[in-house]
């Protein structure tokens, strides 16, 4: 399909850690992005894959990447409250123009 | 410093009107974006401008229309508002897009909050 696919809710306890997964649609994307929005704020990018890579770690972020299934997800260790918001994971097609196409967003509720 | 400033933040209006929404970057980007978040958080690319050139536009009435005096600056007017327009735009920016260049990644303002009423 077109759309980049997200679960729309997820809640965690402090301290555990929580999974975003997203599908994308291009297998050809190049790039494969996170975004965080805080409420009532911008995009944060927080991290971003190559295609090429299954995974990359960043502190407390793992991202996982299964290009066959065109599959992402983000996972979070340790998930502080600070991590509520949403998650929007971002796909770069091959259209000639950095174009993003954005998933519908995950919204992450860390209970205390 | 901010890197890619709106404004305004919020931006209530009556149908009919016209209306701009400024952005600025000062990262030295060659590329800005304007994109629309609806009340769903669905967020959808409207336009791109490169070197003073569209480059992109994604089935977006033509009552919206970027305009660029400078690379530094992406402005988004929009002409005859309507409900349907009421939603939150983002503007962006990037380094120009080339073939094989890594990460390309956007950089996005906080956000000006449209209200038609």
């Amino acid at each position: 399909g077109e759309d980049v696919e997200q679960s729309l809710f997820l809640s965690v306890r402090e301290g555990d850690s929580s999974v975003i997964n997203c599908t994308y649609t291009d297998s050809s994307s190049t790039y494969l992005y996170w975004y965080k929005q805080e409420p009532g704020a911008g995009l944060q990018l927080l991290t971003y894959i190559f295609s090429n890579m299954d995974m990359k770690q960043d502190q407390r972020l793992t991202v996982l990447l299964n290009k066959k299934d065109k599959h992402l997800s983000l996972r979070i260790a340790d998930t502080q409250t600070g991590d509520s918001a949403i998650y929007f994971c971002a796909e770069r097609r091959q259209t000639g123009a950095n174009n993003l196409f954005f998933g519908t967003g995950t919204r992450l509720t860390v209970i205390p | 410093d901010t890197a890619v400033s709106q404004t305004p933040k919020y931006l209530v209006t009556q149908m009919g009107n016209d209306k701009s929404i400024k952005c600025e970057q000062n990262l030295g980007h060659d590329t800005m974006y304007w994109y629309k978040q609806d009340s769903k958080k669905f967020l959808k690319i409207m336009f791109s401008y490169n070197n003073k050139e569209l480059i992109i536009n994604e089935t977006v009435p033509n009552r919206f229309s970027p305009k660029s005096p400078d690379k530094a600056h992406l402005n988004l007017h929009i002409n005859s508002l309507e409900l349907g327009d009421s939603a939150v735009y983002f503007c962006a920016s990037s380094h120009i897009y080339r073939e094989g260049l890594t990460k390309n990644i956007q950089y996005f303002g906080a956000g000006t909050r449209l209200s038609v009423l």
